[in-house]
């Protein structure tokens, strides 16, 4: 089955730096790479998301990059805000079912 | 639009109790419906989806169970809980289709076992 790696666990970047999460997949048939964020005790919230035919979106100050000949993928924060502070969740797929990474602890520091 | 209803928010149940958590989906017809635990502090562990009705697979054997007994209704059973069935339990849809659709998650229920 799908295998997602997630790295770092654990991020803290200054207030207005960005930020990088980045995952590694390795079925080379998922096809859609979606990422989540949740605050703590709340729900996980889908922030964006990429299909395998493109290889790059951008969505005000978050990004995801994909390159699929090394089935790995990135989110890209920039102009970071306290806001930004949560976990957040990648996940690949090429069916109905998500496989999650083990997330990342991003904390911004004012 | 789509909504996503879980109940209840939290529970608390002694060891051997008996569990019923219930999600209904509205605003969309034949979803697919998943039930996801998550330990605290961890990520999200697939309990079971189902792609339509008296259509549910499980990924992790367990004392848990699930049912669908309408098309937006997914439900998470257990008959004798355990210690280890504590943490934070999430139902999540997504719309069926040929491309891959976002899961969209509810705002789960807080599971502690005594």
């Amino acid at each position: 089955g799908e295998n997602v790696e997630q790295h770092p666990s654990t991020l803290s970047v200054q207030e207005g730096d960005s930020a990088v999460i980045k995952c590694t997949y390795s079925d080379s048939a998922s096809n859609y790479f979606p990422w989540y964020k949740q605050e703590l005790g709340k729900r996980p919230q889908l922030i964006i998301d990429i299909r395998s035919n493109v290889g790059e979106k951008k969505d005000q100050r978050i990004a995801v990059t994909l390159n699929k000949t090394a089935k790995h993928f990135s989110l890209h924060i920039t102009e970071t805000q306290p806001e930004d502070s949560a976990v957040y969740f990648c996940a690949a797929s090429r069916n109905e079912k998500l496989t999650f990474g083990t997330g990342t602890r991003l904390t911004i520091i004012p | 639009s789509q909504t996503i209803h879980q109940w209840p928010a939290t529970l608390v149940q002694p060891v051997g109790s008996p569990l019923s958590l219930e999600c209904t989906v509205e605003g969309t017809s034949n979803p697919n419906l998943y039930w996801y635990r998550q330990a605290a502090g961890r990520g999200l562990q697939l309990l079971f989806y189902s792609i339509g009705i008296d259509q549910i697979s499980s990924e992790v054997p367990q004392n848990l169970s699930a049912s669908r007994p309408q098309d937006r209704q997914f439900i998470l059973s257990s008959k004798k809980l355990l210690l280890s069935d504590s943490g934070f339990y999430l139902c999540a849809w997504s719309a069926t289709g040929l491309n891959r659709q976002p899961q969209h998650f509810g705002d789960g229920t807080r599971l502690s076992i005594l």
